[in-house]
């Protein structure tokens, strides 16, 4: 049960749009367009940003995109701002279980 | 908004046990799946355990089947995660996770968490 695979870093300065990819597999992402996001501060719990590959839950800024292509994820946050400087985990349903990426620490220039 | 509360973390001895509970604020408890997803220090996230409204669906990660068990007391809102033959790979903040209602796939409500520690 490997994670999905996504970069260790990603930086951009303010006003900047940035794209961080998840890569998985033919039985995960590939499988279920079940794919969510979610954004976790130093010390903080996660909070879900996109659900079910690029939907917005209520509350959470147009400015985070989702999208989806075969076994691959990606989200995008355009206008960067300050306060998205955090690590970012992509997930996904794979029948019976749930496979988390590895993590993508964002970094605000 | 609902309010997941976890209790239960400290220390526990390799082969021990720990028993965690989630205590979840907020009405219709029964019908939202509830998950624990755990976080070593300084890494990732890891999902542990599902199981379903109501209790007829249960799901393990592989590297905790066997010694782990989730259960739910619906009457008492509450999410248990008993956890036998720990290991020192256990050590981690365990977030109660509620997924969202309608048989969702995703997290939508997180606990602040509860750190667990296995060591001798």
């Amino acid at each position: 049960q490997s994670a999905l695979t996504q970069p260790a870093s990603v930086s951009g300065s303010p006003g900047q749009s940035i794209t961080i990819s998840c890569t998985g597999t033919s039985s995960d992402v590939g499988s279920y367009n079940l794919v969510s996001w979610y954004q976790q501060h130093p010390g903080k719990a996660p909070k879900l940003m996109i659900c079910e590959v690029n939907k917005r839950p209520s509350g959470v800024s147009i400015r985070f995109s989702g999208s989806k292509s075969g076994n691959a994820a990606s989200l995008t946050i355009s206008g960067l701002q300050a306060e998205d400087e955090a690590d970012y985990y992509c997930c996904s349903y794979a029948g019976g279980r749930w496979v988390f990426g590895t993590g993508t620490k964002v970094t605000v220039l | 908004e609902v309010q997941l509360v976890e209790s239960g973390g400290g220390s526990g001895q390799p082969g021990g046990s720990l028993r965690l509970s989630c205590a979840a604020s907020g009405s219709n408890f029964n019908i939202y799946g509830m998950t624990w997803v755990r976080q070593a220090p300084g890494k990732g996230l890891e999902w542990v355990s599902y199981i379903s409204g109501g209790s007829s669906t249960i799901y393990h990660a592989d590297s905790v089947k066997g010694r782990f068990s989730i259960s739910r007391d619906n009457a008492k809102n509450s999410v248990y995660l008993q956890m036998d033959s720990l290991r020192a790979e256990d050590t981690a903040v365990y977030y109660c996770v509620r997924l969202d209602n309608g048989g969702s796939y995703y997290f939508d409500s997180w606990g602040q968490g509860t750190l667990v520690t296995v060591s001798s």
